[in-house]
């Protein structure tokens, strides 16, 4: 079915582990995001690429990196992962930035 | 004061019934409006998605938005059980070239056969 797909559903990771989040979408959109939901406080942006080769900071970058070597694929790193970051984590495309999103269905993150 | 406000509920309400959610925002650049809904243990689903002041039908969805009040809003008409769920409100500005998203923290629904 086309959509995005994220990778793992669900995780455990201890503190100071590094881990890769992977998401794919064969929707051909070219606007890709990754978004993390914690309860009260919405949905916010992480990183955010508006093509191959171009990736940008969201609302709160620190702990992550990604990468967009293809207009299908934007994995989430987490470098030195911290109790903090335990979180259901989104990525999300589009076919441009003003249109609306399709979500994945998420990642449960627990850092113990 | 957050950009985007949205009671977080729960909103419970009998089958049938006219529903009717809310989200209020300060920054009146904003030009894109949207509803998402999310069931538990989801990913967000795009519902309804307009663009600057009026009204949209979809179905039993209205999406309203009226900009000088700073105020949209998202009707359900006869509610199902299966519209129990949290709906989210977002609406984009654009910034540094590109269209920036900022999400309402969701209101939960409870629809009661």
């Amino acid at each position: 079915n086309a959509g995005v797909t994220q990778t793992p559903k669900f995780q455990v990771l201890k503190t100071g582990q590094s881990m890769t989040l992977q998401c794919a979408q064969d929707m051909n959109h070219e606007y890709m995001s990754w978004y993390r939901q914690d309860p009260g406080m919405g949905l916010r942006l992480i990183h955010y690429s508006v093509g191959a080769g171009i990736t940008d900071q969201g609302e709160v970058p620190n702990g992550y990196n990604v990468s967009r070597s293809t207009t299908e694929d934007f994995p989430l790193r987490l470098l030195s992962a911290a109790p903090s970051q335990t979180s259901v984590y989104f990525c999300a495309s589009s076919f441009r930035d003003s249109s609306g999103y399709t979500f994945g269905s998420g990642t449960r993150l627990t850092v113990v | 004061q957050k950009e985007v406000e949205q009671d977080p509920g729960p909103l419970s309400v009998p089958e049938g019934a006219i529903v009717s959610l809310n989200c209020t925002y300060s920054n009146s650049a904003f030009q894109y409006f949207m509803w998402y809904r999310q069931y538990s243990r989801k990913g967000p689903e795009l519902l309804m998605y307009t663009y600057s002041s009026g009204n949209k039908e979809d179905g039993r969805f209205t999406a309203q938005v009226d900009k000088s009040s700073k105020y949209i809003s998202l009707f359900i008409r006869d509610s199902q059980p299966s519209d129990s769920a949290t709906y989210l409100c977002a609406m984009s500005a654009e910034a540094s070239g590109t269209y920036k998203y900022i999400f309402g923290t969701g209101t939960r629904l409870k629809v009661l056969a």
